[in-house]
């Protein structure tokens, strides 16, 4: 079945070290979205790649940044985590202004 | 930005009810999609419904674009229906804002 997925499920790093999350789609989809939800909270954009194009959110933290090395895949770089950025981490693709559809997510924790 | 709201923030459902939940926005939009939130934090696509009437089994939704607003309706509720159901709306682009959501119980 066609999907998104995003590895790992579950990802625990410690204060200031470096984590990657990832997210792959067998969509096809031109569009690739990081969306940050903290606790009781509604998904928030981080940023989105409309083919290679990359567009960032103007409150995004540059502590976040992003690789999409090919249509099918996408990243998340968190490069010096605090506490405050313990979250789930959802990724959506969809078409050109099209229906999003997300992937399970990855919780962080940060210790 | 564009404003959504969602209405009631939370609801507690008998199983077997039915129930209506609110989504108002501010501004025209060319995408509405609504969403549950399982109890595992996975966003599970219910309607992509920017006008019209649409049904799915015991869901059903309708947006009146014409006045903003959106609802979706639960029918006979049962116990896997509760979680946090999301209104999420893109006005000129693709970029999807989100309501604050709905909370929903459904007691056995």
């Amino acid at each position: 079945d066609a999907m998104v997925i995003q590895n790992p499920r579950y990802q625990v790093t410690q204060f200031g070290k470096p984590v990657t999350l990832s997210c792959s789609q067998t969509l096809n989809h031109n569009v690739m979205y990081w969306y940050q939800q903290k606790s009781s909270q509604a998904p928030k954009l981080l940023f989105h790649y409309y083919d290679k194009d990359f567009n960032n959110e103007a409150d995004t933290p540059d502590n976040f940044q992003s690789r999409r090395p090919n249509t099918s895949f996408c990243f998340l770089d968190i490069r010096s985590p605090g506490l405050g950025d313990a979250a789930m981490y959802l990724c959506a693709t969809s078409g050109k202004r099209d229906e999003q559809f997300f992937g399970p997510g990855t919780r962080l924790t940060v210790l | 930005g564009i404003q959504v709201e969602q209405s009631p923030p939370d609801l507690i459902l008998q199983e077997g009810a039915n129930s209506t939940l609110r989504c108002n926005f501010s501004d025209s939009v060319n995408n509405l999609q609504w969403f549950h939130q399982n109890p595992w934090g996975q966003l599970i696509n219910l309607f992509y419904i920017p006008s019209g009437t649409k049904q799915n089994g015991r869901l059903s939704a309708t947006t009146v674009a014409t006045e903003r607003y959106s609802s979706l309706y639960i029918s006979s509720s049962q116990t896997t229906d509760s979680g946090v159901y999301f209104c999420a709306v893109a006005p000129n682009d693709y970029k999807l804002s989100f309501g604050a959501g709905t909370t929903v119980t459904v007691r056995a």
